[in-house]
């Protein structure tokens, strides 16, 4: 079993609508968790951070952390065209673990204008 | 604003070659990483180095070997290419005084061997 599971999508919305993209881990050590986005053919870009349990608003986004559940969601409200990328979490101990870390697979989002 | 560079975007060799993707970075970062992506398998870790000289063996090491003679360079080396070893590369960087390990990656470099 993986050690950080990702809904495998594709997704396809909407242009407006709300997205819910999820991560599950089993690791309790990860303390920092994060949300990458990758278009097509380019290298993934840090789109936000989380530091334990919570939630950060960035914006159109929202990454929520529920540590008890191990479990990670990033909103996205109003989505547009540009949003069309693959989402990808990753998870870190980060200071017991020389600043590696866990990736999902991604899920592939589309929004349909 | 952060940079990762990669020597090239896309390269096509052939079975047997010795091939070296090359990667830089400007911010100091001392953390320097080398994946490959897949479809249907995510980014999976080859090779990382946390110093100058230092290099650890990630989850698929086999058929790779790395070079880091200074801090802002990360050589990936595929000392015999073989078809199997095409796939997208992706390098990327992370500073240890960040606090979350956050990663900075490259463009990538699409790797056909034929």
């Amino acid at each position: 079993q993986k050690e950080v599971e990702q809904d495998p999508g594709p997704l396809s919305v909407p242009e407006g609508a709300i997205v819910s993209l999820n991560c599950t881990y089993s690791n309790s050590a990860f303390q920092y968790f994060m949300w990458y986005r990758q278009y097509s053919r380019k290298g993934p870009e840090l789109l936000m951070y989380t530091y334990s349990s919570g939630n950060k608003e960035d914006g159109r986004f929202t990454a929520q952390v529920d540590k008890s559940s191990k479990y990670i969601s990033l909103f996205i409200r109003d989505s547009q065209p540009s949003d069309s990328a693959t989402y990808l979490c990753a998870m870190s101990a980060f200071r017991t673990n020389a600043g590696k870390s866990t990736f999902g697979d991604g899920t592939t989002l589309t929004v349909k204008p | 604003d952060v940079k990762v560079t990669q020597s090239s975007r896309y390269l096509v060799k052939r079975t047997g070659e010795k091939v070296f993707l090359e990667c830089v970075q400007d911010m100091d970062h001392e953390n320097m990483f080398w994946y490959r992506q897949d479809p249907g398998l995510g980014l999976r870790l080859i090779y990382f180095s946390y110093d100058v000289k230092m290099k650890e063996k990630g989850d698929i090491p086999e058929g790779y070997s790395v070079s880091r003679e200074k801090k802002e360079r990360f050589s990936l080396i595929l000392e015999s290419a073989s078809t199997n070893q095409t796939s997208m590369y992706l390098c990327a960087s992370t500073s240890l005084t960040s606090g979350s390990g956050e990663q900075y990656f490259g463009p990538g470099t699409r790797l056909t061997v034929t």
